[in-house]
């Protein structure tokens, strides 16, 4: 596609239950990022995707939080439990090479 | 702790003034910089990037990068009410990106 493709755009779910955000990168980027904004906030980083290399989970908030990239393309962000301090936008970013990031529309998380 | 501080605003400037936006960074051993802007409710979109010391022009924006005081600045000339955005500094350290908190910036007409 033409751009970094993320769903759903808006998800509204129950504490306690458990959310799958999708990321689909630029064709041909090897880095694939996952960031986190809350309301008036900057962007908080969660993990990082190089090729086949083991990602940085270094952001991740906690063990509820995981990620995934098949195949080197196609990412799964996954919360399991979701807590209302999650409400936020989540953002992925792919890249081809480290300098420049490509942001998909995100999306928005509502937890209640 | 890797840390890109700004200047949250908002800052203010009427049409045709010049905006300047500031950002500091605590890691000597950072790379590469960037600036963002961010409408609201939009994704992040990169419009300037700065790698060495100095100043970098690209039509109304000016990056200005002081390594030696970890400091990088963007000038925008002859702002426009379409300005007004979010601002995002971020610092890159290898392949990761760290993300200052934003400048809300408001050009007044």
């Amino acid at each position: 596609g033409a751009g970094v493709s993320q769903s759903p755009s808006n998800k509204v779910t129950e504490k306690g239950k458990d959310v799958e955000l999708r990321c689909d990168p630029i064709s041909g980027h090897t880095a694939l990022y996952w960031y986190r904004q809350s309301l008036g906030q900057g962007l908080e980083f969660l993990i990082y995707f190089q090729g086949n290399s083991a990602p940085d989970k270094s952001g991740l908030p906690s063990d509820r939080f995981s990620a995934e990239r098949t195949g080197g393309s196609v990412s799964t962000l996954t919360i399991q439990r979701t807590q209302q301090e999650d409400s936020a936008v989540y953002l992925c970013a792919s890249s081809r090479q480290p300098a420049t990031l490509h942001f998909g529309n995100g999306t928005r998380l509502t937890v209640t | 702790q890797k840390e890109v501080e700004q200047n949250s605003g908002p800052l203010s400037v009427p049409e045709g003034a010049i905006a300047s936006l500031n950002c500091t960074y605590s890691d000597r051993g950072s790379q590469s910089f960037f600036w963002y802007r961010q409408y609201s409710g939009k994704s992040p979109e990169l419009i300037m990037s700065i790698y060495s010391n100095g100043d970098k022009e690209d039509g109304r924006f000016t990056a200005q990068l002081n390594k030696a005081s970890q400091y990088v600045s963007l000038l925008i000339r002859d702002s426009q009410p379409s300005d007004s955005a979010t601002y995002l500094c971020a610092v890159s350290y290898g392949q990761n990106f760290v993300f200052g908190p934003g400048t809300r910036l408001s050009v007044l007409p």
